[in-house]
């Protein structure tokens, strides 16, 4: 049982550049996550998924597009890299509402030169 | 005010030692806490969870919150050298997991 599978595990890209970030889960959880995390900062949610089909915009949302590509993928698009966005990108996923624990992935480095 | 509070660390107890681990939070109608271990270049490890009064228990670990004083702990009994690592107290507040900035605690043999 992999749990939540996140790939690349490193990124480098420069100002400008597109990519997205993949995570999938096989715990048949509804709920799905991402956070990024910087020095200093904790955890900031930027989007999440409550169930298949929608998603909701967290904290940090601007600069980010995701998709719910079914029950088990959720990705991360980043259009128009900036190196603000330079950080450690976990995902996470919980069987139903964030009242359950969240349950994470080893996380992407991504950074933007 | 930041919605969750902890400090920032480092927590320094010798081995054998209890860790005492603080966090408080600014919504009342949150429901549900948790708190997470992050090893350094690792992701956040689930611990513990606690969603009413009073104290839970778990091994060596203990959570205790305080809706009234909006405060919630993490206690951990006999600490050793595998302890050291980064708590994240994460709490439920408008639907969504809002983390602290984490306490780094060291536990010296």
């Amino acid at each position: 049982n992999a749990g939540v599978t996140q790939t690349p595990k490193f990124q480098v890209l420069k100002t400008g550049q597109s990519m997205t970030l993949q995570c999938a889960q096989d715990m048949n959880h509804n709920s799905m996550y991402w956070y990024r995390q910087d020095p200093g900062m904790g955890l900031r949610l930027i989007y999440y998924s409550a169930s298949e089909g929608t998603t909701d915009k967290g904290e940090v949302p601007n600069g980010y597009n995701v998709s719910r590509l079914n029950k088990r993928e959720f990705s991360l698009r980043l259009e128009s890299a900036a190196p603000s966005q330079t950080s450690v990108y976990f995902c996470a996923s919980s069987e139903n509402s964030p009242h359950q624990p969240q349950h994470f992935g080893d996380g992407t480095r991504l950074s933007i030169l | 005010q930041k919605e969750v509070e902890q400090n920032s660390g480092p927590l320094s107890v010798p081995e054998g030692a209890i860790a005492s681990l603080n966090c408080t939070y600014s919504d009342r109608g949150s429901q549900s806490f948790f708190w997470y271990r992050q090893y350094s270049g690792k992701s956040p490890e689930l611990i513990m969870f606690i969603y009413s009064n009073g104290d839970k228990e778990d091994g060596r670990f203990t959570a205790q919150l305080n809706k009234a004083s909006q405060y919630v702990s993490l206690l951990i009994r006999d600490s050793q050298p595998s302890d050291s690592a980064t708590y994240l107290c994460a709490v439920n507040q408008g639907g969504k997991l809002i983390f602290g900035q984490g306490t780094e605690l060291s536990v010296k043999p």
